[in-house]
């Protein structure tokens, strides 16, 4: 029983580069979302989804990007990384309707130097 | 302002000494409040889960939210070791578009 699975679970980034972050859920949730936390900062969300093919900005959306091309799939893409955006990520989904527990992945811890 | 603000702790108490965990918000669509646990380089786990108003107990764990107040508290009792973590209180308007607002966390430690 998978639930949110990240990958990959850790990586280091020259500033400049490029890259995408992959979130896979077995659950059939309709809700994705791609979180950031930082210390003292919580998590913050950066982007979600409502459903296969949309998407929607969050608190801190800048610099980023994502695609939801398929319902299981959730992807937070990097163009040029910056120091700033040094981070742990976290993929979480979450069912349609009023009931709103989320169920998280185990992170990607991101380095960009 | 944020939308809900937590005391970021560090919060140590020793062993069996009753826990308190508290946010308060401002946004007062919210309707669905929640506690969840991090244990150290992991994801956060869903611990409560409540619906308006009221009080939640599970196990040593009592979830309280005053909507008048815009407060929620999150009790824990016979604290153990076991229990140290970050504490995050999050909550959600249930609406369509619904998106879930986390707390900053409070990090907890129980001295053995």
């Amino acid at each position: 029983n998978a639930g949110v699975t990240q990958t990959p679970k850790f990586r280091v980034l020259k500033t400049g580069q490029s890259m995408t972050l992959l979130c896979a859920q077995d659950m059939n949730h309709e809700y994705m979302y791609w979180y950031r936390q930082d210390p003292g900062m919580g998590l913050r969300l950066i982007h979600y989804s409502v459903g296969e093919g949309t998407t929607a900005k969050g608190e801190v959306p800048d610099g980023y990007n994502v695609s939801r091309l398929k319902k299981q799939n959730f992807l937070l893409g990097l163009e040029s990384a910056a120091p700033s955006q040094t981070s742990v990520y976290f993929c979480a989904s979450s069912d349609l309707g009023d009931d709103t527990e989320a169920f998280f992945g185990q992170g990607t811890r991101l380095t960009v130097v | 302002q944020k939308e809900v603000e937590q005391d970021p702790g560090p919060l140590s108490v020793p062993e069996g000494a009753i826990v308190s965990l508290n946010c308060t918000y401002s946004n007062s669509a919210f309707q669905y409040f929640m506690w969840y646990r991090q244990y150290s380089r992991k994801g956060p786990e869903l611990l409560m889960y409540t619906y308006s108003s009221g009080n939640k107990e599970d196990g040593r764990f009592t979830a309280q939210v005053d909507k008048s107040s815009k407060y929620i508290s999150l009790f824990i009792r016979d604290s153990q070791p076991s229990d140290s973590a970050t504490y995050l209180c999050a909550m959600s308007a249930g609406s369509s578009a619904s998106k879930i607002i986390f707390g900053s966390g409070t990090r907890l430690s129980i001295r053995p």
